[in-house]
């Protein structure tokens, strides 16, 4: 049972425009959600976070949304960089005494020059 | 600073043969630490974690073993590998409600 859903395996988009990465989640428990990022053979790194009280986080050229009554996150990147291309995770965790982030399957973005 | 130290970074293994990866965190006291594998299509899958020395929760039944002998210490063991075990390893810390912070990784190929 997938509780972190990314349905787009992959996505292509041209530098300089936006680039959307769509993820949606089953459990309700669920109320704070990350976003990563990863190259190949590397560790993926942290790139941002919301909490489940809010509904939009930004930091730089990334800002990601939060629709609770939809179940789904999305994260943007404006504009888009070659450097950009990678590996995008969607993370999740219910908060109390939970310590499992649970991972959806990634959405392998490819920003072509 | 914390950083997160995990070897080796590449291991060939033969089917049979015992399994050892070892993480270290440094820059933090008593963290959450755990194992995921990345296998093809299949995302980060959570294998254990572990909230204090000595404390270990399994997410899945399989061939592995988790130990944590120190507070800054995990390690990934197995006694007999299998063809299946083969994959991408990855160590991460956490304190509760943060981000994780994953090592290096370890590309683990069992022939």
């Amino acid at each position: 049972d997938q509780q972190v859903k990314q349905n787009s395996p992959s996505l292509s988009v041209q530098e300089g425009r936006i680039s959307i990465l769509n993820c949606d989640y089953t459990n309700s428990m669920f109320d704070y959600f990350l976003w990563y990022k990863k190259y190949p053979a590397e560790g993926p790194t942290f790139l941002i976070s919301i909490s489940s009280i809010k509904d939009k986080n930004e930091d730089g050229r990334f800002t990601v949304f939060l629709n609770k009554s939809a179940k789904h996150l999305s994260l943007h990147i404006v504009p888009s960089q070659p450097g950009d291309s990678a590996v995008y995770f969607c993370a999740a965790n219910s908060g109390g005494s939970n310590y499992k982030l649970t991972f959806g399957k990634g959405t392998l973005l490819t920003v072509n020059p | 600073s914390q950083t997160i130290h995990q070897w080796p970074a590449t291991l060939v293994q033969p089917v049979g043969s015992p399994l050892s990866l070892e993480c270290t965190v440094e820059g933090t006291s008593n963290p959450n630490l755990y194992w995921y594998r990345q296998a093809a299509g299949r995302g980060l899958q959570l294998l254990f974690y572990s909230v204090g020395i000595g404390q270990i929760s399994s997410e899945v039944p399989q061939n592995l073993s988790a130990s944590r002998p120190q507070d800054r210490q995990f390690i990934l063991s197995s006694k007999k590998l299998l063809l299946s075990d083969s994959g991408f390893y990855l160590c991460a810390w956490r304190k509760l409600n943060t981000e994780a912070f994953f090592g290096q990784g370890t590309r683990l190929t069992v022939v």
